[in-house]
């Protein structure tokens, strides 16, 4: 199983949609949660990171997480084509007292004008 | 805002020769890692450090590979003997304590 799982998409949706990126990890001790946005050809860009069970709304974006169910999930509401991009999850736990991250392989998202 | 900084943007090497890939991470950020990204393909970790040593490698970062911290400043990677396949986007990120990563903005390695 992987440790860190996403759909590798295209997911595709109309501008102005509601877009829902899943994440889901195997490791239960998993501490801290990331949402990245990478454009084609360009770095990772940290978006929006949870820490607790629930929501975390920051501007159009809603992180949610779900420990029991070891699901994170990202919402970005209003989609515009800008938002095309590939968003990566990534799953910190401790590792003999350091912090090791792991990401996703990335879910490319697609707004359609 | 705080970056993370690389040089070169793009590096061309000839197979089998070393390069030295540089890396200044945001200064009181304690963490400091390297991933590459084969075009098309996911972000893979190499390697991080803390403290001035290795933290953790991947099997990807192997005798090929090293790292240094030189000054309080640089933070490199080095690839000896350099093979087709190490042809990547090689990425450094650093970050304080509990939160996420601050990424450079890459540097393409192509191997010829």
């Amino acid at each position: 199983q992987k440790e860190v799982e996403q759909n590798s998409g295209p997911l595709s949706v109309p501008e102005g949609a509601i877009a829902s990126l899943n994440c889901t990890y195997s490791d239960r001790v998993s501490q801290s949660f990331f949402w990245y946005r990478q454009y084609s050809g360009k770095s990772p860009e940290l978006i929006m990171s949870i820490y607790s069970n629930g929501d975390k709304e920051d501007g159009r974006f809603t992180a949610q997480l779900n420990k029991a169910s070891q699901y994170v999930s990202l919402l970005i509401r209003d989609s515009q084509p800008s938002d095309s991009a590939t968003y990566l999850c990534a799953v910190t736990r401790n590792s003999g007292g350091y912090q090791k991250v792991t990401f996703g392989t990335g879910t490319k998202l697609q707004v359609i004008p | 805002e705080p970056e993370v900084t690389q040089t070169p943007s793009h590096q061309v090497t000839q197979m089998g020769q070393e390069v030295i890939l540089r890396c200044v991470p945001i200064s009181n950020h304690l963490y400091f890692y390297w991933y590459r990204q084969i075009l098309g393909q996911k972000v893979e970790f190499l390697v991080s450090f803390y403290n001035n040593e290795i933290s953790e490698k991947s099997e990807i970062f192997d005798d090929q590979f090293s790292v240094e911290r030189p000054d309080g400043s640089n933070f490199t990677l080095k690839i000896r003997s350099t093979k087709l396949e190490d042809s990547a986007m090689y990425f450094c990120a650093s970050r304080a304590a509990n939160y996420g990563y601050t990424f450079g903005s890459g540097t393409r390695l192509t191997v010829v």
